[in-house]
């Protein structure tokens, strides 16, 4: 199993560009989120889903979207890129968000340099 | 307001001395707790989690709801143990599995 992926690995986009995450993973997990990582601030969460077809805000969601259109898949959008997303971006996926269950999995990470 | 605080940046100790990452919380709740580490060139995972009370490559880590605290702790530290560890909470009578983040510590074991 591959567990959690990534597309791209990397990415330079300029101001204004639009671009789209993907994150896929093949656990069979209900539970997906997407997190920015900066230096001096770990891991925030940007947006969450908790099943196909829903999702939620999660602590920094401004200028962001996410689709979950498919259980599989978690797509994060920029509509408009600014330097300020600059950032390393991480999937993960856990099987529910119950005690026992929410350990979560984590993706190898998006490396994107808004110019 | 819900957050997580790990004041140590950097942690550098030599091999065999004892390890002891901080981690402090903030919550009106009953969070749960856990260890995420990441290894150099290897993805985040789960080091271990409150609830679990097991010992995972050595480390341990007890919630002491008095002092709001979740500090990770090895008797003897090894070169291996060298990556960045985040110390996590998640509300516990939630299901959403949301996870908020400390700062991280980056551990250095020099030989």
């Amino acid at each position: 199993n591959a567990g959690v992926t990534q597309t791209p690995k990397f990415r330079v986009l300029k101001t204004g560009q639009s671009m789209t995450l993907l994150c896929a993973q093949d656990m069979n997990h209900e539970y997906m989120y997407w997190y920015r990582q900066d230096p001096g601030m770990g891991l925030r969460l940007i947006h969450y889903s908790v099943g196909e077809g829903t999702t939620a805000k999660g602590e920094v969601p401004d200028g962001y979207n996410v689709s979950r259109l498919k259980k599989q898949n978690f797509l994060l959008g920029l509509e408009s890129a600014a330097p300020s997303q600059t950032s390393v971006y991480f999937c993960a996926s856990s099987y529910s968000g119950q005690l026992q269950n929410n350990e979560q999995f984590f993706g190898p990470g998006t490396r994107l340099t808004v110019l | 307001a819900q957050r997580v605080t790990q004041p140590e940046k950097l942690l550098s100790v030599f091999k065999g001395a004892p390890v002891e990452l901080k981690c402090n919380y903030s919550y009106s709740g009953s969070p749960e707790l856990f260890w995420y580490v990441q290894y150099s060139r290897q993805r985040l995972q789960l080091l271990l989690r409150h609830i679990s009370r097991e010992s995972i490559k050595g480390f341990t880590a007890d919630l002491n709801k008095g002092e709001t605290s979740f500090h990770l702790k090895k008797p003897f530290a090894q070169e291996e143990d060298s990556a960045m560890y985040y110390c996590a909470l998640s509300h516990g009578s939630s299901n959403t599995g949301k996870l908020i983040f400390g700062q991280g510590t980056t551990l250095q074991v020099k030989p």
